[in-house]
């Protein structure tokens, strides 16, 4: 299946550092979408995007729609232990039909 | 307000059996969507009702089905189980399904297929 490439695979932080993760992909997307998932759980919605260049913050979390519709940055300013857990992003293709197609995740590992 | 809940959380079934799973999306959300999650495929899209209707398929065989009932309340049916079947099965329920309809996923159901 379709699958967006995310970077970096996994990462291990010190607790404070700052995150950057980023999602690309060939196709264009007019949403672009960042969850986290816990163990056990589904995947949460952290922050939505809607416009190209549009850079859109949720508490540390700060997040930006590509300029040319085709990648999305998250970032995670002074990291936390209970930040951990797999990120995805997410591209909502609306060509016909919506689809949202996911990224193959993030897992962060924060180190206290 | 309740979140999407999904039961069974936990199954095993053997090949060639069939499974249902089931999904019931916060009040008041019509649009509910299945993904299959994977360690190598990641999330991918099964289909999405709305109004016991299937609005949007994603690319998986003709053993994967669903539907939707009168309370929105939707299920999953896998016949003919494989061992690549096995995954994590989510369900998502939004208001109208529309782009700008935040999703809320369930905790999933755990297939395993021996």
């Amino acid at each position: 299946g379709q699958q967006l490439n995310q970077s970096p695979q996994s990462m291990f932080i010190q607790e404070g550092e700052d995150v950057s993760m980023n999602c690309t992909s060939s196709s264009i997307f007019n949403t672009w979408l960042w969850y986290k998932q816990d163990p056990g759980e589904g995947p949460v919605l952290l922050i939505a995007l809607y416009k190209a260049g549009e850079l859109t913050s949720n508490g540390r979390l700060t997040a930006q729609f590509g300029i040319t519709r085709k990648d999305s940055f998250l970032n995670i300013s002074a990291s936390i232990p209970s930040d951990v857990g797999i990120y995805f992003c997410a591209g909502l293709a609306t060509s016909g039909t919506y689809k949202y197609i996911f990224g193959t995740g993030t897992r962060l590992k924060v180190l206290a | 307000k309740a979140g999407v809940t999904q039961t069974p959380r936990y199954l095993i079934k053997t090949r060639g059996q069939q499974v249902t799973l089931s999904c019931s999306p916060i009040s008041g959300h019509r649009s509910v969507s299945w993904y299959q999650q994977t360690p190598g495929q990641g999330l991918q899209f099964l289909f999405e009702y709305f109004s016991e209707t299937q609005r949007n398929k994603g690319n998986f065989p003709g053993r994967f089905s669903g539907r939707q009932f009168s309370n929105s309340r939707s299920e999953m049916n896998v016949s003919t189980l494989e061992l690549g079947d096995s995954a994590l099965y989510l369900c998502a329920s939004s208001v109208l399904g529309h782009p700008t309809d935040t999703q809320y996923f369930g905790p999933g159901t755990r297939l395993t297929v021996l």
